[in-house]
């Protein structure tokens, strides 16, 4: 049973354009939720987190949204630029009772198009 | 920046032969994960370590085995590889980077594993 989802598994962006990358969760127990971006070759690298107490987190260019009750994050890139071209992973943690296992979503492939 | 290394970033194996992946970090990270991913799939958990002479299976089951004799070092080793063992394996390594606590995971450049 997968508990991080990212139903698109792939998207496409014109370059200044706002890309926007979906994931949904299942277990209520996670607390704290991260966005991690990888390129081909490399090992994922944290890009921004944000705590199930908040609803919006700002770094940069990139916004993660918190929808507790639809059990749905996003991440916002603007303007999106092409070294964004990577795989994006969502990730979710349980911080209570020192379990601090990150669950992952299964990606999605950004592509900005310049 | 996060200083994790992991060799060889590319192995191919022949069937039964015995394999250590090795993992390093710099960063006197107490907490180290070995995590597994298939093309197009999440990354899943298969063993980690909270410090020295600590491991523990993760969430996914895995033939491989590992050990943490020091702090820095966290090698996976496979005693005899199988192609169902073909997969790319990453190392992590964390601290409690962030103002709101929770671990950050550093991962290393990954190993791809091909196994004939």
């Amino acid at each position: 049973d997968q508990q991080v989802k990212q139903n698109s598994p792939s998207l496409s962006v014109q370059e200044g354009r706002i890309s926007i990358l979906n994931c949904d969760y299942t277990n209520s127990m996670f607390d704290y939720f991260l966005w991690y971006k990888k390129y081909p070759a490399e090992g994922p690298t944290f890009l921004i987190s944000i705590s199930s107490i908040k609803d919006k987190n700002e770094d940069g260019r990139f916004t993660v949204f918190l929808n507790k009750s639809a059990k749905h994050l996003s991440l916002h890139i603007v303007p999106s630029q092409p070294g964004d071209s990577a795989v994006y992973f969502c990730a979710a943690i349980t911080s209570a009772g020192g379990n601090e296992k990150l669950t992952f979503g299964t990606g999605t492939r950004l592509t900005i198009i310049p | 920046e996060a200083d994790i290394y992991q060799t060889p970033r590319y192995l191919v194996i022949g069937t039964g032969k015995k394999i250590t992946l090795e993992c390093s970090q710099t960063m006197g990270h107490d907490k180290m994960y070995w995590y597994q991913q298939d093309p197009g799939m999440e990354l899943h958990l298969i063993h980690y370590s909270y410090g020295v002479n600590s491991t523990e299976k993760g969430d996914l089951s895995s033939e491989s085995t590992v050990s943490r004799i020091r702090t820095e070092h966290f090698p996976l080793t496979l005693e005899s590889a199988r192609p169902s063992h073909t997969s790319q394996y990453l190392c992590a390594s964390s601290d409690m980077g962030l103002a709101e606590g929770i671990d950050t995971q550093y991962f290393g450049p990954g190993t791809r594993l091909t196994v004939l």
